[in-house]
C-alpha cells in the first residue's frame, strides 16, 4: 500500500544551524502539507503546497521556514536558523485533492521526524 | 477560530468491551472530518474520513458518526483488543474561502485496553 515516507527519522542540531527534512509524498498525490507536534501538545498545521507553490501558511510558518518540491518526488521543509522552540515532532502528509470534492481528500501522513535543537 | 475536543484525555477499559470517543468542535462549516490513530513516537494513521454530508462511516470494527449541527463525532470501537491500545485524535477540516485545506486537531484520548 502506498505510503508517505520522511527521512530522517531524527535529527539532532544546534541552536542556529539550517536543518532541511524530507518526505517522499505518495506518488499520485497532488497537495502536500506540513504539521509539527510539540511534545505533549496537539498537531498543528505549518504549511500546504499545490502546483509548486504555498497555498496556505500559518502563523508559525515565518521567514525561518520554507518548503520546496525539488523534484518530481522529494517535498522538503527547511529551517534556516533553528531555535529551541522548534523542537518537535515535524509530520508531513499529501492527498490526492483538497477543495470540496469526496473522499480523495483524506490526508495521509508520514511516520513523522523528531526535531531535537540543543 | 475553530477548536477541537477531545473527552476523556485518557481511557482504560477492558479488552472486549464496546467503547466510544468523543470529539467537539466550536465551528459547524466544516467540509470533514478524519480520526487518526497515534502510537506512542510513531506517526498518524488514518482511521476513518466523514465528509460534512455524511451521519457515519464504517470500517471494520471501528465506526464513526458526525453530527455537525452540534459540532459532535463520536468514534465507536467494538470488541476492543489489547493492540487498539493508542492514542485516538480528530481532525476537521475547515469550509470557507481561506483556509480551507489545514486540518485542525484535538489534543486526543489515550486508550488503554487491558488484557
Amino acid at each position: 500500500e502506498p505510503e508517505v515516507t520522511q527521512t530522517p527519522s531524527h535529527q539532532v542540531t544546534q541552536m542556529g544551524q539550517e536543518v532541511i527534512l524530507r518526505c517522499v509524498p505518495i506518488s499520485n498525490h497532488l497537495y502536500f502539507y506540513w504539521y509539527r507536534q510539540i511534545l505533549g501538545q496537539k498537531v498543528e498545521f505549518l504549511v500546504s503546497f499545490y502546483n509548486n507553490e504555498i497555498s496556505e501558511k500559518s502563523e508559525i510558518f515565518d521567514d525561518q521556514f520554507s518548503v520546496e518540491r525539488p523534484d518530481g518526488s522529494n517535498f522538503t521543509l527547511k529551517i534556516r536558523s533553528t531555535k529551541l522552540e522548534d523542537s518537535a515532532m515535524y509530520f508531513c502528509a499529501s492527498s490526492y485533492l483538497a477543495g470540496r470534492r469526496g473522499f480523495y481528500n483524506e490526508q495521509f501522513f508520514g511516520p513523522g521526524t523528531r526535531l531535537t535543537v540543543l | 477560530k475553530q477548536e477541537v475536543t477531545q473527552i476523556p484525555a485518557a481511557l482504560s477499559v477492558p479488552e472486549g468491551e464496546n467503547l466510544v470517543l468523543n470529539c467537539s468542535f466550536t465551528d459547524s462549516a466544516i467540509y470533514n472530518l478524519q480520526w487518526f490513530r497515534q502510537d506512542p513516537g510513531k506517526g498518524l494513521t488514518s482511521l476513518l474520513l466523514i465528509q460534512s454530508s455524511q451521519r457515519e462511516q464504517t470500517s471494520g470494527r471501528l465506526n464513526a458518526s458526525l453530527d455537525k449541527s452540534s459540532g459532535r463525532s463520536t468514534l465507536y470501537i467494538a470488541a476492543s483488543q489489547p493492540g487498539d491500545s493508542a492514542t485516538y485524535l480528530c481532525a476537521v477540516r475547515p469550509r470557507s474561502n481561506f483556509g480551507n485545506e489545514k486540518l485542525t486537531f484535538g489534543t486526543g484520548t489515550r486508550l488503554t485496553i487491558i488484557p
